[in-house]
C-alpha cells in the first residue's frame, strides 16, 4: 500500500484561504468516505480535525472543511491564523482493512 | 480527558525485540466502539499504520510488516503494548499509540511518540 500524496509544504498569509491536497487511488481515498485529517504542532501529539472526509470533531474550529472528488480528498483552512501553522497528515481506511497516511504537510503562516 | 502515553526502551539492538507500552487514562480500554493501535513515523517518512487490538483481543495487523508485530491488551493496568521482533535499522522511528474509533473511523487521541532507535 502506497503513502498517499500530500504537498510537502504551504503557506498562507494571515486572514488567507489555503487548501491542501491528498491524492490516493480507488483502493483507499477513491473508494471510501472514511478520510480523516490530523493536525500537529511540534511536540505535540496529533489531533483529529476531520473525519468521514468533511465533518468536524466537537470543538474543532468551523475554519477548517475537508472534502473529496475522485481520489483527492482536500483540507481547506480559511481565515488563516497563526495558530494554524502546524504539520498536516492525511489518512484514509483501505480495501485491505488497513489505513494509510499521507507524507504531511508542513504549513506556514507568514 | 483522555490521554495515552507511550513508554519503553528508546534503543534497542539489531535483531532484538522491540518492546511498547501505552498507557490509558481518562477512558477504559474495554470501552465498546473503540479499538487501539500503534503507528510509527521515521525520520523524514510518512506515518505507517502497525496494527490494532479490539477490546475483545482480536487482532489486526498491516499485511506489508514483515512477521513478528504482536499487539496485547493489558486490560487490570489500562494498557496496551507493541512487540516487533528481529528489528533492524528501518524499524527505527517514532512510535505513536492511539485510539481508533470503529463508527465514524478515524484515529481520535494519540500518545505524543516516543523515539526508538535501533542501533548496536
Amino acid at each position: 500500500q502506497s503513502a498517499l500524496t500530500q504537498p510537502a509544504s504551504a503557506s498562507g498569509s494571515p486572514g488567507q484561504s489555503i487548501t491542501i491536497s491528498c491524492t490516493g487511488t480507488s483502493s483507499d481515498v477513491g473508494g471510501f468516505n472514511y478520510v480523516s485529517w490530523y493536525q500537529q504542532h511540534p511536540g505535540k501529539a496529533p489531533k483529529l480535525i476531520i473525519y468521514d472526509v468533511s465533518n468536524r470533531p466537537s470543538g474543532v474550529s468551523d475554519r477548517l472543511s475537508g472534502s473529496k472528488s475522485g481520489n483527492t480528498a482536500s483540507l481547506t483552512i480559511s481565515g488563516l491564523q497563526a495558530e494554524d501553522e502546524a504539520d498536516y497528515y492525511c489518512c484514509s481506511y483501505t480495501s485491505s482493512s488497513t489505513w494509510v497516511f499521507g507524507g504531511g504537510t508542513k504549513l506556514t503562516v507568514l | 480527558q483522555v490521554q495515552l502515553q507511550e513508554s519503553g526502551p528508546g534503543l534497542v539492538k539489531p535483531s532484538q525485540t522491540l518492546s511498547l507500552t501505552c498507557t490509558v487514562s481518562g477512558a477504559s480500554i474495554s470501552s465498546g466502539n473503540y479499538y487501539w493501535s500503534w503507528i510509527r513515523q521515521p525520520a523524514g517518512k510518512e506515518l505507517e499504520w502497525i496494527g490494532r487490538i479490539y477490546t475483545s483481543g482480536s487482532t489486526y495487523y498491516n499485511p506489508s510488516l514483515k512477521s513478528g508485530v504482536t499487539i496485547s491488551l493489558a486490560t487490570p493496568k489500562n494498557q496496551f503494548s507493541l512487540k516487533l521482533n528481529s528489528v533492524t535499522a528501518a524499524d527505527t522511528a517514532v512510535y505513536f499509540c492511539a485510539r481508533g474509533i470503529v463508527i465514524p473511523p478515524a484515529f481520535d487521541y494519540w500518545g505524543h511518540g516516543i523515539l526508538v532507535t535501533v542501533s548496536s
